[in-house]
């Protein structure tokens, strides 16, 4: 069975401190691993995405994660955080089971 | 490039009365998916099309849900009757395949009264 855990409900970062949220995942297999952004009103955002190679990926908006197969994890990372990254993320596996969420909020 | 269209965008129904959701993917997206997200939840699936074969239906309520996608395109999800608990967003993305990454439309916000 697989299925994805967001420890965190709800996040609070400083406007330019760093950013960490968690994933950890369940899947026999290498797993397909996906970031998505769900801004308030709008649609969900593909930030990355992981299925081999490189562990540490890059994806848009300055975001990007690294897979830890050893802890069934792949943590979404930010060096600098922008008040406009305020939103739900999402962490899912293999395109079609996501976590329950990470609300972030930036303090200015 | 067009993204996915959803129509409506928004819906109030009372219970017991049917409605249906519109999908257009990206163009040439094989991939179409429904997912239904419930306030303060992940999206969760309902219906995954592979062209316009069924891959996974697992998590679909077949009772009142269904879903077609004919010509491998537009895809129609409808529900009869509702119930209350269907008081949701109902999201619909296309992916090229399996590990490329969804898009996603707006979504169509059910409210069910």
């Amino acid at each position: 069975a697989q299925s994805v855990t967001q420890p965190d409900i709800h996040i609070t970062v400083s406007e330019g401190a760093s950013l960490e949220l968690r994933c950890n995942y369940s899947y026999g297999a290498t797993p397909y691993l996906f970031w998505y952004v769900q801004s308030p009103g709008q649609g969900l955002q593909l930030l990355l995405k992981y299925f081999s190679g490189d562990t540490l990926v890059q994806g848009i908006k300055g975001f990007e994660a690294e897979f830890k197969r050893s802890q069934s994890s792949f943590n979404l990372r930010k060096p600098s955080v922008h008040w406009s990254d305020a939103a739900e993320y999402f962490c899912a596996v293999n395109d079609m089971r996501f976590g329950a969420g990470t609300r972030l909020t930036v303090k200015p | 490039e067009a993204g996915v269209a959803q129509s409506p965008r928004y819906k109030i129904i009372e219970k017991r009365q049917s409605v249906a959701f519109w999908c257009n993917p990206i163009s040439g997206h094989a991939t179409l998916y429904w997912y239904q997200q419930i306030l303060g939840q992940g999206p969760k699936l309902l219906i995954q099309f592979q062209n316009n074969g069924v891959v996974d239906d697992s998590q679909l309520p077949k009772d009142r849900f269904s879903a077609e996608r004919l010509k491998g395109v537009d895809s129609t999800l409808k529900i009869q009757p509702a119930k209350l608990e269907d008081s949701a967003v109902y999201l619909c993305a296309s992916s090229l395949g399996l590990g490329q990454g969804q898009y996603f439309g707006p979504g169509t916000r059910l409210t069910v009264t």
